[in-house]
């Protein structure tokens, strides 16, 4: 069983749609929980980050934490065609005592946004 | 514009054959970590510098090995390629706080 799970694409959606993206994880030593949005061809672009469960706004996103569930999820209102893309759940463990970290990636979700 | 630059962007190499990816790191930024992307998959992490130190690894064999420099430069060197190892590869530069930055990657394919 992998480590972090994220629901399979590929995903279309109308413009002005919400769309929800979504991953859960088995390991309770993940401390922070990312999404990062990838175009074709361009290394992940941070989105957004958070540590503790409860939900974040940023704009036309929100992440949400549940680590009772170990469940992530990101939201994304009036969606635009700017939106399509690859969008990647991380989370963070510790790998040395100078407080390094890795990042854990789910297999990504293929997100079409149609005008 | 990201801070991180690799290169080359493309590669083809043949089975057998040896390889060198580098990248530039975004300046004070004195970790490094590379991470491979199979087609459709998310990155997996290879391994972490830190201090021109490895500080980490993955489940990469050990013909996959790094160096980084004191400039804020890094290599990744594959030995013996396989048809497998034809992926992006991703360097992701930070600090000790964290806030990785990406490249755009380098798409080495394996022939």
């Amino acid at each position: 069983q992998k480590e972090v799970e994220q629901d399979p694409g590929p995903l279309s959606v109308p413009e002005g749609a919400i769309v929800s993206l979504n991953c859960t994880y088995s390991n309770s030593a993940f401390q922070y929980f990312m999404w990062y949005r990838q175009y074709s061809r361009k290394g992940p672009e941070l989105l957004m980050y958070t540590y503790s469960s409860g939900n974040k706004e940023d704009g036309r996103f929100t992440a949400q934490v549940d680590k009772s569930s170990k469940y992530i999820s990101l939201f994304i209102r009036d969606s635009q065609p700017s939106d399509s893309a690859t969008y990647l759940c991380a989370m963070t463990l510790l790998i040395s005592n100078f407080g390094n970290e890795k990042l854990t990636f789910g297999t990504g979700t293929r997100l079409t946004i149609i005008p | 514009e990201t801070g991180v630059t690799q290169s080359p962007t493309h590669l083809i190499k043949t089975r057998g054959q040896q390889v060198t990816l580098r990248c530039s790191s975004q300046s004070g930024h004195n970790t490094v970590s590379w991470y491979q992307q199979a087609l459709g998959q998310g990155p997996q992490f290879i391994f972490q510098y830190y201090r021109e130190e490895e500080n980490g690894r993955g489940n990469f064999p050990p013909r996959f090995s790094g160096l980084q420099f004191p400039n804020y430069s890094s290599e990744l060197n594959v030995n013996a390629l396989e048809l497998d190892d034809s992926a992006l590869y991703l360097c992701a530069s930070s600090t000790i706080q964290g806030g990785y930055t990406f490249g755009s990657g380098t798409r080495l394919t394996v022939v």
